[in-house]
């Protein structure tokens, strides 16, 4: 069975700084991968996705991830957070049908 | 890339009444729908899958008679909560694939917010 973990459920990150959300998965192939953003009250926007190539992947708004096989990670990184950028994000693992989600980690921008 | 509409955005219904949620992918023929809900500060949870044309794969411990799902064209994916009850306020969102890619994501639509009085 595929699973998500995201261990940490809420981060308060300062205005500048840098992020990182962590992301582990099980899945019994390659799988592929996904980073999705929600602001409240709103539908997903997709960050990034792995599928295959290059491990380290580039998304929007300045976002990477890696994609680390030998610890089933997916992390999401950005080097420097701004204030838009606190939302729930959710990390996704699946194949060509079914996707399965984490739980989300909420992230507080302060000032 | 490609948009997915989902109509309407919030609703709020009495107690013992239907609601139907549609799903369309505006810009792409969308052989597979899948529909997810979700509870208050939780992830997604997958309902359903609806494939055009035959009948929808539910997940285990969804209701198939309270949930109808139908996905009659290509561009087109309706959920019915029958008999809605408070318990069944939610949020619920709708993703579709494109029919002929087969190395792409899901694209998920804007949700809708159920309200069950």
């Amino acid at each position: 069975a595929q699973s998500v973990t995201q261990p940490d459920i809420h981060i308060t990150v300062s205005e500048g700084a840098s992020l990182e959300l962590r992301c582990n998965y099980s899945y019994g192939a390659t799988p592929y991968l996904f980073w999705y953003v929600q602001s409240p009250g709103q539908g997903l926007q997709l960050l990034l996705k792995y599928f295959s190539g290059d491990t380290l992947v580039q998304g929007i708004k300045g976002f990477e991830a890696e994609f680390k096989r030998s610890q089933s990670s997916f992390n999401l990184r950005k080097p420097s957070v701004h204030w838009s950028d606190a939302a729930e994000y959710f990390c996704a693992v699946g194949g060509y049908q079914k996707v399965t989600f984490g739980i989300g980690t909420k992230l507080q921008v302060i000032p | 890339g490609a948009v997915v509409s989902q109509h309407p955005s919030r609703v709020i219904c009495k107690s013992g009444t239907s609601v139907k949620i549609e799903c369309r992918s505006l810009d792409f023929q969308a052989t597979t729908m899948f529909w997810y809900r979700q509870f208050p500060k939780q992830s997604l949870m997958l309902m359903a899958t609806s494939n055009e044309g035959s009948k929808a794969t539910y997940e285990q411990g969804v209701e198939k008679d309270k949930f109808l799902i139908n996905h009659a064209s290509l561009t087109l994916s309706t959920l019915t909560v029958t008999s809605a009850h408070p318990e069944d306020s939610s949020f619920y969102i709708c993703s579709a694939r494109e029919r002929f890619l087969m190395n792409t994501e899901a694209f998920f639509g804007q949700g809708t917010r159920l309200t069950v009085v």
